[in-house]
């Protein structure tokens, strides 16, 4: 079945680290997308990716760092310059068509120790 | 003020209840989602509309392009139904990538 997969689940960072959460797609899409989800608040797109080797920022990119190697592939990584980075973090992807729908993946929650 | 509001951000109901969940966008749009998360956290798209209505098994999501306005309406409804609701526009225009996100509607059905 093809699908987006988001690893690991639970993540704990240490004050000062930095951590990376994969994204993988086998839906041959060209897309693809990190959104950040907090309490009450609506997700948030932190950066995102139409072809491989190319991405730009989102809303909320500072803090973070994406690669796109690979077009089934899209790693975030929270650097230790992001402030307030416990949050449930999204993947997804679409085919670059403004009227498709886009798939999520299972999601990440990220909690500070 | 946000650009996609969604009404009511709590919902219980009994089992069978006709459901209605209403989101209102002030920005100009090629498509509008439904979304659906469930509280393990993935979210499944239910709907994606740019006109009228559409209708999958119980679930009917229509849409007022003139008006802003969109409802998901949710008929015979049943505790699987339970789970967050997300309304989510499509920018239209340069911006067509983008997303934008409400709230959404927690609902919770009770046998």
């Amino acid at each position: 079945d093809g699908g987006i997969t988001q690893s690991p689940k639970y993540l704990f960072r240490k004050e000062g680290q930095n951590v990376t959460l994969s994204c993988e797609q086998n839906l041959n899409h060209d897309a693809m997308y990190w959104y950040r989800q907090d309490p009450g608040q609506g997700l948030r797109l932190i950066y995102y990716s139409q072809i491989v080797n190319d991405f730009q920022k989102g809303d909320i990119a500072e803090g973070y760092s994406v690669s796109r190697e690979k077009k089934e592939s899209f790693p975030l990584t929270v650097t230790s310059a992001q402030k307030n980075p416990t949050a449930f973090y999204l993947c997804a992807s679409s085919i670059v068509d403004s009227n498709q729908p886009q798939h999520f993946g299972d999601g990440t929650r990220l909690s500070i120790l | 003020k946000n650009e996609v509001e969604q009404s009511p951000q709590n919902l219980t109901a009994q089992e069978g209840e006709f459901i209605t969940i209403n989101c209102s966008y002030s920005v100009g749009i090629s498509a509008l989602h439904w979304l659906q998360q469930h509280p393990g956290g993935g979210i499944v798209s239910l709907f994606m509309l740019s006109s009228g209505k559409k209708k999958h098994g119980r679930l009917i999501a229509t849409i007022n392009i003139q008006e802003k306005h969109s409802s998901l309406h949710i008929t015979a409804s049943h505790p699987r139904d339970s789970a967050v609701y997300i309304c989510a526009v499509r920018h239209s225009g340069g911006s067509n990538y983008k997303l934008t996100f409400g709230k959404g509607t927690l609902l919770t059905v009770n046998p």
